[in-house]
């Protein structure tokens, strides 16, 4: 079966300091990944997306960047985490009309 | 933990109909959004929902929220072809779950001429 697995599911980290999520999907080949953010009051906001390893493209531009090491690995970067990269993140795998999302992550900066 | 289950799974509209598709919280949520999804393509947020019993509306698409904030409507009128796609409604916990969203397994819809 298909499914999506994001990890951790809640972050505090300091300003300054480096972040890494990860997300990777079972049950399925050369996936369709994203991943988005949560925007106030605008919802989900597309940051990156990834047709193929190694393809990575930017929705906008921003303190974060992404990497798809592996076809079923999906990796959300920071070098340096500033006060406003908290938030909410999520990763979702799309084909299609279906899509599958992890648990998303929410992540603290102080 | 927080579960958020959407119905119908499928829907096959006559172009022209109406529908509604439901989305329900087995806890209180602080808000609600609406994302749609064109086939091929990436959910799109639509709008979000924060007030018991708020009711929005964009152009045909009415959207509801539930007075004890569990549970959450869209309702299409004279359904066009355009409508075809996948809907997901996603909800923010509260207190303990406040900050993530869980998202309903979505309802696809698809629009015959």
């Amino acid at each position: 079966s298909q499914t999506i697995h994001q990890w951790p599911a809640t972050l505090v980290q300091p300003v300054g300091s480096p972040l890494s999520l990860e997300c990777t999907v079972e049950g399925t080949s050369n996936p369709n990944l994203y991943w988005y953010r949560q925007a106030a009051g605008r919802g989900l906001q597309l940051l990156f997306y990834s047709v193929g390893i190694g393809q990575i493209s930017s929705e906008v531009p921003q303190n974060l960047s992404a990497s798809r090491p592996q076809d079923r690995q999906f990796i959300l970067s920071s070098k340096k985490l500033l006060l406003s990269d908290s938030g909410f993140y999520l990763c979702a795998w799309i084909i299609n009309t279906d899509a599958f999302f992890g648990q998303g992550t929410r992540l603290t900066v102080v | 933990g927080q579960q958020v289950m959407q119905i119908p799974q499928y829907q096959h509209v006559q172009e022209g109909e109406d529908f509604t598709t439901y989305c329900n919280s087995s806890t209180t949520l602080s808000n609600i959004q609406w994302y749609k999804q064109r086939p091929g393509g990436h959910p799109v947020f639509l709008i979000q929902l924060v007030k018991s019993g708020e009711v929005k509306k964009q152009k045909r698409l009415t959207f509801q929220f539930g007075e004890a904030k569990k549970n959450s409507s869209l309702h299409i009128t004279a359904t066009q072809t355009t409508d075809v796609g996948t809907y997901f409604c996603a909800g923010e916990g509260t207190t303990d779950s406040w900050g993530k969203f869980q998202f309903g397994a979505g309802t696809q819809v698809v629009v015959t001429p």
